[in-house]
């Protein structure tokens, strides 16, 4: 079964530039998330799924963040314009629906605003 | 605040030593899970516990959760080399079964298993 896919796993930008991130959850799997990890600290989540509809989006930061998962299988999440504080590892996770189970993550994506 | 900390932030140990580490909570929960991350990797689920269950094993691991006093432990017995890694507690407080749960992650452990 392969695993959940990200892409890129490095980027790098400037301040004010945009960039976006690509998640491929498990098949199968209903349910996706969007984590943010700042060095030293543990994920937060940004933005959850359930098939193509906002679970949760409460700690998103609406005003240059934004995420869309259509057809309830890929998903991005954009981030425009990028502060330097937006430097952070981003995570991509999926998990199976009907209960409270473990998520499955991707391998993120580095970000580095300079 | 966050809702799960871990204790300690960073640990060291000789290879073969058990090493323990503790999650506290503020909020009930569903359950709570435990992951490991490599340095430079995502998350991989260790064990999830149950907010109605009280120990849990899984190879070398075992978890306690003690809903009472909205705490857990992890505990690695004979450890590896290969061991080293963050190990984070994240607590589930889902309100919606069917929506999946809603994990907040704690700022984990740093252990380091050496040779």
């Amino acid at each position: 079964e392969a695993g959940v896919a990200q892409s890129p796993r490095y980027k790098i930008i400037e301040k004010r530039q945009s960039v976006a991130f690509w998640c491929n959850p498990i098949s199968g799997h209903a349910t996706l998330y969007w984590y943010q990890q700042i060095l030293g600290q543990g994920p937060k989540l940004l933005i959850q799924f359930q098939n193509n509809g906002v679970v949760d989006d409460s700690q998103l930061p609406k005003d240059r963040f934004s995420a869309e998962r259509l057809k309830g299988v890929d998903s991005t999440l954009k981030i425009q314009p990028a502060k330097l504080e937006d430097s952070a590892v981003y995570l991509c996770a999926s998990s199976s629906t009907g209960g409270w189970n473990e998520q499955y993550f991707g391998p993120g994506t580095r970000l580095t605003v300079t | 605040s966050q809702q799960g900390e871990e204790d300690p932030q960073a640990l060291s140990i000789q290879e073969g030593e058990n090493a323990t580490m503790n999650c506290s909570y503020k909020t009930s929960i569903n359950n709570l899970q435990w992951y490991r991350q490599n340095s430079g990797r995502g998350l991989v689920h260790l064990i999830l516990i149950r907010s109605n269950e009280r120990e849990k094993h899984s190879g070398r691991l075992r978890v306690t959760l003690d809903t009472s006093k909205k705490s857990s432990s992890l505990l690695i017995t004979a450890s590896r080399a290969a061991d080293t890694a963050s190990y984070f507690c994240a607590t589930d407080v889902g309100m919606i079964k069917a929506a999946g749960n809603k994990l907040t992650f704690g700022g984990g452990t740093r252990v380091l298993v050496k040779p």
